[in-house]
């Protein structure tokens, strides 16, 4: 069984400020790790995911995010936040390889606000 | 490469009405996956194919939701005598290959309202 935890259902950040939204997994099988994206009225979209040993793994803008197994965290940062951050960020894990393992669980979710 | 569509994006219906939505994925992916998110939640995974096979269905998916891929191409979810509580936004995604690693695409949902 897998499931993720998203700690803030809220995070509000100036901008140019340090983006930091939290997420910590727990997952019987090695897992694979993904943030999502979601503007309002939209579908989701992939920022970045880790599948592999680099466990600093580098997305789209400038959003980066660190696998550290030893905390179980995956925690998405951004050094400069831009009013653009503005949106819905879902931290989702799955299995790895075929059988069972290919669905999604995702987190409820941190709404990113970005104050001028 | 247009991404995954879905049709139609919004439908309002009324309690015990049948509804069917469509989903388009992109065209080399052999996987489709349907996920319902309602408000104020992440997206919660209802079924998934490959192929045109229907692998495997939540407990969320109760007997009046129904999927289908005929021929391993466009995808439909048909929920009948519609309650109150299936208002929430349905969202398709598609992937390639046998590996969870590569990613799945969503696309714009379908929003649906039970009045």
């Amino acid at each position: 069984a897998q499931s993720v935890t998203q700690l803030g259902s809220h995070v509000s950040v100036s901008e140019g400020a340090l983006v930091l939204l939290r997420c910590n997994y727990s997952s019987s099988v090695p897992p694979y790790l993904f943030w999502y994206v979601q503007y309002p009225n939209q579908g989701l979209q992939l920022l970045l995911k880790y599948t592999s040993a680099a466990t600093l793994v580098k997305g789209i803008n400038g959003f980066e995010a660190e696998f550290k197994k030893s905390e179980t965290s995956f925690h998405l940062t951004k050094p400069s936040a831009h009013m653009s951050d503005a949106a819905e960020y879902f931290c989702a894990v799955s299995g790895r390889g075929g059988g069972s393992n290919y669905k999604l669980t995702f987190g409820k979710g941190t709404l990113l606000t970005v104050n001028p | 490469d247009t991404g995954v569509s879905q049709d139609p994006r919004h439908k309002i219906t009324k309690r015990g009405q049948n509804v069917t939505f469509r989903c388009d994925p992109i065209s080399e992916h052999n996987r489709l996956y349907w996920y319902r998110q309602t408000l104020g939640q992440g997206p919660e995974f209802l079924t998934y194919f490959q192929n045109e096979a229907q692998l495997e269905k939540s407990r969320l998916l109760s007997d009046r939701f129904s999927a289908e891929r005929p021929k391993g191409s466009f995808s439909t979810l048909e929920i009948q005598r519609t309650e109150q509580g299936d208002s929430a936004m349905y969202l398709c995604a598609s992937s390639l290959g046998k590996d969870t690693r590569y990613e799945q695409y969503f696309g714009p949902g379908t929003r649906l309202t039970v009045t």
